[in-house]
Parts: C-alpha cells; sequence; structure tokens
C-alpha cells in the first residue's frame, strides 16, 4: 500500500527565500506524481504534475523533480512571495484497494512567508 | 471550462438528517472521484467512477453514504442518515484517465457540518 510522506509538516520562511519541500513515498511503481496547492478553505489547485520519464518539471519558480528508485519528490520554490503561503501536498498514485492508481496524498507542508 | 463543480459550497445540517453533495465534472473527462478530508485522516478517497460507473466503492465509510453518476456531467454524494462525526471537507475531482495516468483537477469542496 502507497505511504507517502511529507517533510517539514510546517515551514515559515522570510519572503525572498529559496526553499525546498520533500515528498517520499513508499511504492516507486509509479507513472507520475502531482503536487497540489490548498489554500485555506478552499480546494486543491493543481502545481505539477511530473512524469517518471520527467524527472523534472518546471512552472514559473517552481521546480518539482521525481526520483523513482529512492521513492522521492522535491519541490522547489524560488525567490519565496507571501502570496506562496498555503498547504503543499504531494501525491503520487498507488494501489488502492482492488484497483491501482488513484491519488494517494500526504499531510501536506504549510508554508508560510513573511513579508 | 469552469473547471469542477461543486454545490453546495458549505451545508450545516443536523444529525439525521440527509444530505446531498453534488459535482460537476469536467467536460470529457471520463473519471470522478470524491475525496472526504479531515484533520486527523486528510484527504482520502471514498468512491471513484469511469464513465457513470462506479468502479470501486471501498472507501466508502459506511452503508449511509451512497454516491451515483446519472449521466457524464453529474454526481452525487448522499448521506443518510448524517452523523456529527461526517463533518468533513467533501471534494470532487476529475481527470481524462485514471489517475495515476492524467492530470486530476478538484473542485472548490463542500464544508460540511452536523450538528
Amino acid at each position: 500500500k502507497q505511504e507517502v510522506t511529507q517533510i517539514p509538516a510546517a515551514l515559515s520562511v522570510p519572503e525572498g527565500e529559496n526553499l525546498v519541500l520533500n515528498c517520499s513515498f513508499t511504492d516507486s511503481a509509479i507513472y507520475n506524481l502531482q503536487w497540489f496547492r490548498q489554500d485555506p478553505g478552499k480546494g486543491l489547485t493543481s502545481l505539477l504534475l511530473i512524469q517518471s520519464s520527467q524527472r523534472e518539471q518546471t512552472s514559473g519558480r517552481l521546480n518539482a523533480s521525481l526520483d523513482k528508485s529512492s521513492g522521492r519528490s522535491t519541490l522547489y520554490i524560488a525567490a519565496s512571495q507571501p502570496g506562496d503561503s498555503a498547504t503543499y501536498l504531494c501525491a503520487p498514485p498507488g494501489g488502492y484497494g482492488g484497483s491501482q492508481g488513484n491519488l494517494i496524498f500526504g499531510k501536506g507542508t504549510k508554508l508560510s512567508v513573511k513579508p | 471550462d469552469a473547471g469542477v463543480i461543486q454545490s453546495p459550497r458549505h451545508e450545516v445540517t443536523e444529525m439525521g438528517q440527509e444530505v446531498t453533495l453534488r459535482c460537476k465534472p469536467i467536460s470529457g473527462h471520463d473519471y470522478l472521484f470524491w475525496y472526504r478530508q479531515t484533520m486527523m485522516r486528510g484527504l482520502e478517497l471514498l468512491i471513484y467512477f469511469n464513465n457513470n460507473v462506479p468502479i470501486d466503492d471501498s472507501g466508502m465509510p459506511e452503508d449511509r453514504f451512497s454516491a451515483k453518476m446519472p449521466n457524464a456531467s453529474f454526481s452525487t454524494l448522499k448521506i443518510q442518515p448524517s452523523e456529527p462525526r461526517d463533518s468533513a471537507v467533501y471534494f470532487c475531482a476529475s481527470s481524462l484517465f485514471l489517475q495515476g495516468y492524467s492530470e486530476a483537477f478538484f473542485g472548490q469542496g463542500t464544508r460540511l457540518t452536523v450538528v
């Protein structure tokens, strides 16, 4: 069964810092991994979908990497801004009951960027 | 496309009452998912549909929960009778293929409070 761990659980940084959010997962037999952002009281916004063949995916100041062999993914945020404050969720697919392939979510990293 | 649309955004009901949550997936997406998010357990998959057919409902917590998808553009999640422990945020998501093979998009969620 896929298990997802995100470290740290919470992070507070001053504006302008570069930061790395870590995600580890136990089942590396995955085709892709998705990173989401969740603002308080809001839904999940898809940030990046990284496929196992890509190893890295970039969108603006965000860069996600995937290392299937070690069961790890990182989300790099460059030049952080107060608007980046949110909870970031890592979601690889994994076996779920009898059906493979649905997303399994970590508990998230709650990021606070101070002006 | 307006994305995944859920209604209502907030629902407060008394214990024992029936609650119906609604979802409109992104047009053309063949897969629809219902998730529940709580502080204790995070995001959990309840049930998913492929082409309007329920594929895996092993995440549905009890017989009090039921879900239907009468057509490609509409799904409901019903709780009858509701209990205080059902209080949570319920999300609907849709994707073109199974989540492990395509990007998943989430609605804004329905915050359910059972008093």
